[in-house]
């Protein structure tokens, strides 16, 4: 049974970046792309980017291209999403989810990591 | 990228009602279209995909119709743990987007 396990919450400084990881356990990583997706407070649903284990490569929303890298660690099945120069509207709950048949319906969902930006 | 408009934003209903939620798109998507079903602190759970295929363990009050740019979410026979907020998502690319969400209260 695979599970997308998320890091802790971050509180993050304006102009400073934010990394957030997603341990994939219980199942074969690279056979099926993560995509990320974010929620502002009491917003809705907005996709971010994916990352793809088969081509070991990433892409983006257009709101978040040279913004946000996507990456991975096959060796521990973690995904990790960075996004930088952060402004107060990034505040955020982040979500991986598995796109198992990219593009496609995302399936199963991280349990989401906050993340908040404040001076 | 494809804008999906969900209407209404907000629906009452009581238990036991049966409601209908829509989701259009401003162009056609074919039936590459899913719905999520979220609750308050939890993450969205995916009940329904290409536009009509019910996810495992999904129970069967839950229903999906439509094409091209028009869709419909219906849930029969309203439960007190169906009281959430519903999105519906395309993928008919891989720039996926969703729509602004429903809630359904009491």
């Amino acid at each position: 049974q695979v599970q997308l396990v998320q890091s802790g919450a971050e509180v993050k400084k304006p102009g400073s970046s934010v990394k957030v990881s997603c341990k994939a356990s219980g199942g074969t990583f690279s056979r099926y792309t993560i995509s990320w997706v974010r929620q502002a407070p009491g917003e809705g649903l907005e996709w971010m980017g994916r990352f793809i284990p088969s081509l070991d490569s990433a892409n983006y929303e257009q709101n978040f291209q040279g913004r946000a890298t996507i990456t991975a660690d096959k060796s521990t099945s973690t995904v990790y999403m960075e996004l930088s120069s952060l402004r107060s509207e990034d505040t955020a709950i982040y979500y991986c989810a598995r796109d198992l048949r990219s593009p496609g319906p995302l399936d199963m969902w991280g349990q989401g990591t906050m993340v908040t930006v404040s001076s | 990228d494809i804008q999906m408009t969900q209407s209404p934003s907000t629906l009452s209903a009581s238990v036991g009602d049966r409601v209908t939620i829509t989701c259009r798109a401003r162009q056609s998507i074919s039936n590459w279209l899913a719905w999520y079903q979220q609750k308050p602190g939890k993450a969205p759970k995916l009940l329904i995909y290409k536009a009509s295929s019910l996810e495992n363990g999904v129970p069967s009050r839950f229903s999906g119709s439509g094409s091209g740019t028009e869709f419909t979410l219906t849930i029969t026979n309203l439960q007190p743990e169906d009281f959430a907020t519903y999105y519906c998502q395309q993928y008919n690319t891989y720039w996926y987007t969703f729509g602004q969400g429903t809630k359904v209260e009491i």
